[in-house]
C-alpha cells in the first residue's frame, strides 16, 4: 500500500519558467519530508527537507511547502534550468519509526530551453 | 568526501546463481538499508538494518537475504537469482545524529540471464 503518492509520472516545463512537483501521502505520523533528485545511472542525492512542525523550507531555487491538514507537500523550483532534468522522488518518515523512508514513485521533470 | 559504495555498478547473473551485493559506508552511520528501483514502480525497500547483525524486512524481501557483520557493510543476497530480479539496486545509509536523510550509493544494475 503507497503511502507516498506522486501522481504525476512526468513533468515538462519551460526553461527559466517553475517547476510544481506535487506529493501527497497518507500516513499520519509521517513527521519529515524529503526530495531527492536523480539522474539516470546514479544514485539519488538529496535535495531538500521539511519538518512538520514548518510549512516552508527554502533553499536558493528550491522551496518546499508542507500543508499537514491536507497530507500534501509541493517542491517549486524557480527558475527552472535545463540541469535540473532528473527524476525526484518524495520521501516520508515518522522520526521515532527509525528513519526508514517511504517513497513515491518518483516524478520525471524535463526542462526544455 | 562521505560516500556510500557499491562493489560494483553494473553485474550480469545467470539464472540460479547466488548474488552478493556489497555496500560499504564511510561515515559510522548505524542504519542501512537496500532499496530496488524499477520503472513504474519508484525505490521498493528490500530490507534495512539500524545496527550490526542486526535486520529488519522491508516491502519486498522474498527472494533475498542480507548480512551485516560490520558496522560499516550491508550485503544483499540473492540466494537464486531469477530474471524478475533483473533491476538497479541501490544501497543507503543514515544516522539519527544528522537527521536521518538518506546517502545513497551509486547504484547496481543487475541484469539476469
Amino acid at each position: 500500500d503507497q503511502q507516498v503518492k506522486q501522481n504525476s509520472p512526468s513533468l515538462s516545463v519551460q526553461e527559466g519558467r517553475i517547476s510544481i512537483l506535487n506529493c501527497d501521502y497518507t500516513n499520519s505520523m509521517f513527521d519529515y519530508f524529503l526530495w531527492y533528485k536523480k539522474y539516470p545511472a546514479e544514485g539519488p542525492t538529496f535535495l531538500i527537507s521539511i519538518s512538520s512542525i514548518k510549512d516552508k523550507n527554502e533553499d536558493g531555487r528550491f522551496t518546499v511547502f508542507l500543508n499537514k491538514s491536507a497530507k500534501h507537500l509541493s517542491l517549486h523550483i524557480v527558475p527552472s534550468q535545463p540541469g535540473d532534468s532528473a527524476v525526484y522522488f518524495c520521501a516520508a518518515t515518522a522520526t521515532n519509526s527509525g528513519y526508514a523512508l517511504n517513497f513515491g514513485k518518483g516524478t520525471s521533470l524535463l526542462v526544455t530551453p | 568526501d562521505v560516500k556510500v559504495t557499491q562493489s560494483s555498478r553494473y553485474l550480469v547473473k545467470r539464472t540460479g546463481e547466488k548474488v552478493f551485493l556489497e555496500c560499504v559506508q564511510d561515515m559510522d552511520h548505524e542504519n542501512m538499508f537496500w532499496y530496488r528501483q524499477d520503472p513504474g514502480l519508484g525505490l521498493r525497500l528490500i530490507y534495512f538494518s539500524y545496527d550490526v547483525k542486526m535486520k529488519e524486512k522491508g516491502d519486498i524481501p522474498e527472494g533475498y537475504s542480507v548480512s551485516r557483520e560490520k558496522k560499516e557493510r550491508f550485503s544483499l543476497i540473492l540466494e537464486s537469482a531469477s530474471t524478475n530480479q533483473t533491476s538497479m539496486y541501490l544501497c543507503a545509509s543514515s544516522s539519527r545524529r544528522t537527521g536521518g536523510g538518506y546517502t545513497f550509493g551509486s547504484g547496481t544494475r543487475l541484469t539476469v540471464v
